[in-house]
C-alpha cells in the first residue's frame, strides 16, 4: 500500500518545548515537502526536500527545522522559537514532474 | 505576494448545478497547474492538472480550463453533489526547484 504517513494524527504540547512530526514515503520520490495549513486558510511551504541530505527554507521556516537523512525520511522539528506553533501540518511529496501527494496530517496543538 | 489569486472564496450551488472555480497566475515560467480537493481535518487530494500545452482537461464530473494568453486556468464541477462539498485549491508550478504555489482556497457547498 503506496502512500505518504504521518504520525501521530494528534499531538499536544505544552509551550516551551520542541517536538518532532515524523512523515514517511513509499513511493520513491526524491522531493518532500512540509506545509502548515491555519484553519479555514491555504497552505505555507515550510522545508523542501528535493534530495536526501539537502534541504531549503520556504516562506515561513523560522521557528522549524528538518533533516533528510533518508530518501523515505522527512522529519519536522517545531520549536520552542514558533511563536504560535498549533496547526495543522501537511507533509508531501512529488514526481519530478510536479505531481505532489499530501499526507494525512498532523493536528498539533501547543497550550 | 500572492503569485496564484482564487475565486471565489465561498460558493454554495444546488446539487445536479455546475461549480466554477477561478485562479490567475503572474508568473509565465509555471508549467503545471494542478487542483487539490481538501475535506475538514484530511490532507489535500489531487484532483485533476493540466499542463499548458492543453487547453482543456476533462476527467469524469472535473474539467480544467487554461487560457495561456490570459494567464488563467478554472475548475468546473458538473453535476455537482453533496459528497463535492469541500475545499478546493488551486496551485501553479516553477519547474526550477520543483515548488507549487497554492491559491487561497475556495469552499464549496453543494445543497441537496
Amino acid at each position: 500500500d503506496g502512500g505518504i504517513t504521518q504520525s501521530p494524527k494528534y499531538l499536544f504540547r505544552k509551550e516551551g518545548q520542541n517536538v518532532t512530526l515524523s512523515c514517511e514515503q513509499n513511493l520513491n520520490h526524491d522531493a518532500m515537502y512540509w506545509y502548515r495549513q491555519d484553519p479555514g486558510q491555504g497552505l505555507r511551504l515550510i522545508y523542501y526536500s528535493q534530495i536526501v541530505n539537502d534541504f531549503q527554507k520556504g516562506d515561513i521556516a523560522e521557528g522549524y527545522s528538518v533533516s533528510r537523512e533518508k530518501k523515505e525520511s522527512f522529519p519536522l522539528t517545531v520549536t520552542s522559537a514558533q511563536k504560535n506553533p498549533t496547526a495543522f501540518y501537511l507533509c508531501a511529496s512529488s514526481t519530478r514532474t510536479g505531481e505532489q501527494y499530501f499526507g494525512p496530517g498532523t493536528r498539533l496543538t501547543v497550550t | 505576494q500572492q503569485q496564484v489569486k482564487q475565486s471565489p472564496q465561498s460558493l454554495i450551488v444546488q446539487k445536479g448545478g455546475i461549480s466554477i472555480i477561478n485562479c490567475a497566475y503572474e508568473n509565465t515560467a509555471f508549467d503545471y497547474f494542478p487542483w487539490y480537493q481538501q475535506f475538514p481535518g484530511k490532507g489535500p487530494a489531487l484532483l485533476i492538472a493540466i499542463r499548458p500545452d492543453v487547453s482543456e482537461k476533462k476527467e469524469g464530473r472535473f474539467t480544467i480550463s487554461f487560457n495561456k494568453s490570459a494567464k488563467q486556468f478554472s475548475l468546473h464541477i458538473m453535476d455537482s453533489q453533496p459528497g463535492d462539498s469541500a475545499t478546493y485549491f488551486c496551485a501553479a508550478r516553477r519547474a526550477a526547484g520543483n515548488k507549487l504555489t497554492f491559491g487561497g482556497g475556495t469552499r464549496v457547498l453543494v445543497k441537496p
